[in-house]
């Protein structure tokens, strides 16, 4: 059964702290991606990564990082968090980016106080 | 700016009824069309990609079918039953998008109820 393993459901977090959200995969995927989700929009792109060590910015980069250092795992870090960074994040892998499924965890809801 | 619209935002189907909703994109340089399926609490899981004019897929109840000239997909339920109920997300990206850029829709919300 493929997995993809977001280290959080729920995390509460300061104004200015810096914040870690883990996502692993089993699948051996190339790429992987990181994702929010904010009520009557849809998943907007963060960041991607296609390989060990790259990564391409996304839509919404702004005050956000990523690491990939071994290919299973992708990290999104919010260097000063913010309340406007209060939201769900999705992490997500695939083969292919266009024409195979992602594979999608199960989302962190991440809350800036 | 969404480029992908789903339509209805969300709807309220009694069970055993059946319905659908609609994916609209710009029809321009299309490449692929992905459905997923989100229930609350669980994570989005992919229905389809579909990647031809024409193209019309199933899966046991569900089915979509593609129009990439005017820019539209239809999602079908037929005989809908609660474990339907969720989100459905369509996505779609171009050949002209750069790496990794699946835009997505906001989201059909379908609630069936007994």
């Amino acid at each position: 059964d493929v997995k993809v393993t977001q280290s959080s459901r729920y995390l509460v977090k300061r104004t200015g702290e810096k914040v870690f959200l883990e996502c692993v995969q089993d699948m051996d995927h190339e790429n992987m991606f990181w994702y929010r989700q904010d009520p009557g929009l849809g998943l907007r792109l963060i960041y991607f990564s296609y390989d060990v060590k790259m990564k391409e910015k996304g839509d919404i980069p702004e005050g956000y990082s990523v690491s990939r250092e071994k290919k299973e795992r992708f990290s999104l870090i919010l260097e000063s968090a913010s309340t406007n960074q209060t939201s769900m994040y999705l992490c997500a892998s695939s083969v292919t980016v266009e024409i195979t499924e992602a594979f999608f965890g199960q989302g962190t809801r991440l809350t800036v106080v | 700016i969404l480029n992908v619209e789903q339509s209805p935002q969300s709807l309220h189907v009694q069970e055993g009824d059946s319905t659908n909703f609609t994916c609209s994109f710009p029809s321009s340089n299309f490449y692929a069309l992905h459905w997923y399926r989100w229930e609350t609490a669980k994570s989005p899981e992919a229905l389809f990609v579909m990647t031809l004019n024409g193209d019309e897929k199933k899966k046991g109840r569900i089915s979509a079918t593609l129009n990439t000239k005017e820019g539209y997909s239809y999602l079908y339920i037929k005989g809908s039953q609660p474990e339907d109920s969720a989100t459905y997300l369509c996505a779609f990206i171009r050949t002209t998008d750069s790496w990794g850029k699946l835009q997505f829709g906001a989201g059909t919300q379908v609630v069936v109820t007994p």
